[in-house]
């Protein structure tokens, strides 16, 4: 079973630092790309990043860039973000999900269950 | 970037009728559109990729149609399961984005 789990999310200060963990199995993990989407608190989806399936090309939403750095470990099946000067408006579940084979098939599927970045004094 | 314009933002409609969800890009993105449904509580679910295709396992009350800025996303006889929040996503360009969502809701 195609399989992502996401780990790391907590409360933070703002200014602060935080990287989020998704683990994936059922799928050869080098071959697909993947994304992060959050959501902050009773609003929608907003998508916040993809890798490449071989980490060569990466992009960004604006309201992160420069702060955030998505990366992957092939050998551990593991999908980072790195969240650095975190702000208020950075509260949100964050979910990965596996893109598709090809840079430029992204659909979002599946998702993991999220976890939850507060960012809060 | 592209704008996502989703309509409606809520409905309320009866078991067994027939729903009717509107995606508007604010450039051609061809048909490089995706539909996900989100459960309350729940993380969203691919239900429509590329526009029209049924991704494996979805019930075929749900469709999806439309190309270049307009896009149709329709249940054709709404069930209680169903309900939640449905959101549009292209893939046309970078960056990507989304829909402001379209909340069902069982009258």
């Amino acid at each position: 079973e195609v399989q992502v789990l996401e780990s790391g999310g907590r409360l933070v200060q703002p200014g602060g630092s935080l990287r989020l963990s998704c683990a994936a199995s059922g799928f050869t993990f080098s071959s697909y790309g993947m994304s992060w989407v959050r959501q902050a608190p009773g609003k929608g989806l907003e998508w916040v990043s993809v890798i490449s399936g071989s980490a060569g090309s990466t992009y960004y939403a604006d309201s992160v860039k420069g702060r955030f750095t998505i990366s992957r470990d092939q050998t551990k099946n593991t999908l980072y973000l790195q969240m650095n000067s975190l702000r208020a408006e950075d509260t949100a579940v964050y979910y990965c999900a596996k893109s598709g084979a090809n840079w430029g098939s992204f659909r979002f599927d599946p998702w993991g269950q999220g976890t939850l970045v507060t960012v809060s004094s | 970037d592209i704008q996502m314009t989703q309509s409606p933002s809520s409905l309320s409609a009866s078991v067994g009728d027939r729903v009717t969800i509107t995606c508007q890009a604010s450039q051609d993105i061809n048909n490089y559109l995706n539909w996900y449904q989100q459960k309350p509580g729940k993380a969203p679910k691919l239900l429509i990729y590329d526009a029209s295709n049924l991704e494996t396992g979805v019930p075929s009350r749900f469709s999806g149609s439309g190309s270049s800025t307009d896009f149709t996303f329709s249940i054709s006889s709404l069930q209680p399961e169903d309900i939640g929040t449905y959101y549009c996503q292209q893939y046309g360009h970078l960056p990507l984005t989304f829909g402001g969502g379209t909340k069902v809701e069982i009258k």
